[in-house]
C-alpha cells in the first residue's frame, strides 16, 4: 500500500533563511508525489508535484522539492522562508489504484520567525 | 481560475439529526473526491466519484451518503450525525482519475455537531 511519512510534526525557521519540510514515501510502482499547503481555517492549496523527469521540482510561491528514489524522499524547500510561509504543510502520494485518491501524510506545522 | 465550491462553509447541527454538504467541482472535471478531516488531523478520504459512479470508497461512515449528479456536482448526506462528526470536509475534483492529474480542494466546509 502507498504511504507517506512526514516525520516532523513542527519546523522552526528564521526569516530568511533555508527551510526544508521532510517526506518519504513507500509505494508500490511509481511514485506520484505531491505537496499542498494548508492556512488555518482554508482549504488545501497545491504547491508542486512530481510525476516523472527532472528530480528537482519547481512549484508556487519560490517552493522546490526534491525527489530521491534511493532515499525515498520528496522533501519540500525554500531558499529563503517568509513569516507568510508559516502553516501546515501535507505531503500526498497518489494510490496506485482506482481514481488515485491522494494518501496524506501527518502533516508538517512550519513557523517561521520574524 | 474557477476553483471548486462547497457550501455551506458553517453549519451547526445537534446529534441524531441530519446535514448536507454540496460541492460544485471546477468546470470540466468529471471527478470528484470527499475528505474529512479532524481538528489536527490529515484528511482522510471518505469517498469518491467519476463520472457519476462511485469510484472508490474509504473511511465512510455507514450513516454517510454521497451522490455525483449529471452536471457532475456532489452532495454528502450525513445522518444521525454524532459528537465525533464534528470536522472539516473537504471536496476536491480531478480531470479524470489519472495518477498524474493534481487534484484541486474546496476551501471546506465546516460541521458542528452540538
Amino acid at each position: 500500500a502507498q504511504s507517506v511519512a512526514q516525520p516532523e510534526d513542527q519546523v522552526n525557521v528564521a526569516e530568511g533563511n533555508p527551510l526544508t519540510v521532510k517526506c518519504t514515501y513507500s509505494v508500490s510502482g511509481n511514485p506520484y508525489l505531491f505537496w499542498y499547503v494548508q492556512y488555518p481555517n482554508r482549504g488545501l492549496q497545491f504547491l508542486l508535484k512530481y510525476i516523472t523527469g527532472d528530480n528537482l521540482v519547481k512549484g508556487s510561491y519560490g517552493f522546490e522539492a526534491e525527489f530521491n528514489k534511493s532515499q525515498t524522499s520528496f522533501h519540500l524547500k525554500k531558499p529563503s522562508a517568509l513569516v507568510s510561509d508559516s502553516a501546515l504543510y501535507f505531503c500526498a502520494v497518489r494510490d496506485g489504484s482506482g481514481t488515485y485518491k491522494y494518501i496524506f501524510g501527518t502533516g508538517t506545522r512550519l513557523k517561521v520567525l520574524a | 481560475a474557477a476553483g471548486v465550491i462547497q457550501s455551506p462553509r458553517h453549519l451547526i447541527k445537534e446529534k441524531r439529526e441530519t446535514a448536507t454538504l454540496k460541492c460544485y467541482p471546477i468546470p470540466r472535471h468529471d471527478t470528484v473526491y470527499w475528505y474529512q478531516q479532524g481538528p489536527g488531523q490529515d484528511p482522510q478520504f471518505l469517498i469518491s466519484f467519476y463520472e457519476k459512479m462511485q469510484s472508490d470508497k474509504g473511511s465512510i461512515p455507514d450513516r454517510f451518503s454521497a451522490q455525483q449528479f449529471s452536471d457532475y456536482h456532489s452532495e454528502l448526506n450525513m445522518s444521525s450525525l454524532e459528537l465525533g462528526d464534528s470536522a472539516l470536509y473537504f471536496c476536491a475534483s480531478s480531470s479524470g482519475p489519472s495518477s498524474g492529474n493534481t487534484i484541486y480542494f474546496g476551501e471546506g466546509s465546516w460541521l458542528t455537531v452540538v
